[in-house]
C-alpha cells in the first residue's frame, strides 16, 4: 500500500508561476524526500528533508514538514517549462532497521507552459 | 561514473517465461533496491539489499528472486513471467548502509508481459 497521498493529482501552470505539491503520510518517519521523473526517465532526488527539520531550500526549491500533521509540501518558485515532470514524495520509515526503504506517493504531474 | 545502469531496457515476455534484469552501480554504494512502477502509482519496493550479502523483502516480493553478486551487482529474476507483472522496473542504489541519504536511480527496464 502507498504511504503517501499527493494533492493534486495534476497541476498545469505557466510559467514563471509558483507550483504546491502537497504529500501526507501515515506512518512516523526518518526523513522525507522529493523525486522528479521525468517522462520515460529514472527518477531525480531533489531534497531531503529530516522527521526534526520544519523547513529546507534548495535553489527554487522550498520544502516544508508538519510531523503533527504527517504531511509536507514542495513549493517550486518562477517555475519553467523545463520543470514539466511528475513529482513523487517519498517517506524513510522510523527507526534504525529501515535500510533506507522509501514508500512513494502516487505523485503529481505538472504542467509548466510557456 | 555511469550511476546506475539496466539492462535490458526494453523486455517482451510470453507468459510462463523467465528473465533476469541486471543491474549495476559504479559508486562504490552499499544499498541497492528494485522497485516496480505500474501506470498512473508511484514506486513500489519488491527486494533491497542493504550492503553486500544480504537480501530482504520489500512491499511486493511474491514472483521475484533477487540475487546480490557483489557489491556492485544487484539481478531481479522472474522465475515464471505473469501478465501482472507487466511494469516498468528501476534498480536504485544508496551509499549508506543505515542512516540518512538519497537513493540514485538506473533508467528502468520497461517489461511487457504477454
Amino acid at each position: 500500500s502507498q504511504q503517501g497521498e499527493e494533492d493534486p493529482q495534476a497541476l498545469s501552470i505557466q510559467e514563471g508561476e509558483n507550483a504546491t505539491m502537497n504529500c501526507s503520510y501515515k506512518t512516523s518517519i526518518n526523513n522525507l524526500q522529493w523525486y522528479r521523473q521525468n517522462s520515460g526517465r529514472g527518477l531525480v532526488h531533489l531534497i531531503l528533508i529530516r522527521s526534526n527539520e520544519r523547513e529546507k531550500h534548495s535553489g527554487r526549491l522550498r520544502v516544508t514538514l508538519d510531523t503533527s500533521k504527517k504531511s509536507s509540501s514542495l513549493l517550486i518558485t518562477a517555475s519553467r517549462a523545463a520543470d514539466t515532470a511528475s513529482y513523487f514524495c517519498a517517506t524513510d520509515g522510523a527507526g534504525g532497521t529501515s535500510y533506507g526503504k522509501l514508500t512513494f506517493g502516487q505523485g503529481t504531474i505538472l504542467t509548466v507552459h510557456p | 561514473n555511469a550511476g546506475v545502469t539496466q539492462t535490458p531496457k526494453f523486455q517482451v515476455l510470453k507468459t510462463g517465461q523467465s528473465m533476469t534484469l541486471q543491474c549495476a552501480q559504479d559508486m562504490n554504494h552499499n544499498s541497492m533496491y528494485w522497485y516496480r512502477q505500474d501506470p498512473g502509482m508511484g514506486l513500489r519496493l519488491i527486494y533491497y539489499s542493504a550492503s553486500e550479502g544480504t537480501t530482504d523483502k520489500g512491499e511486493v516480493p511474491n514472483g521475484y528472486n533477487v540475487s546480490r553478486l557483489n557489491k556492485r551487482e544487484f539481478s531481479l529474476r522472474l522465475e515464471s513471467a505473469a501478465p501482472s507483472q507487466t511494469s516498468v522496473y528501476f534498480c536504485a542504489s544508496r551509499a549508506l548502509a543505515g542512516g540518512l541519504g538519497e537513493q540514485f536511480f538506473g533508467p528502468g527496464t520497461r517489461l511487457t508481459v504477454l
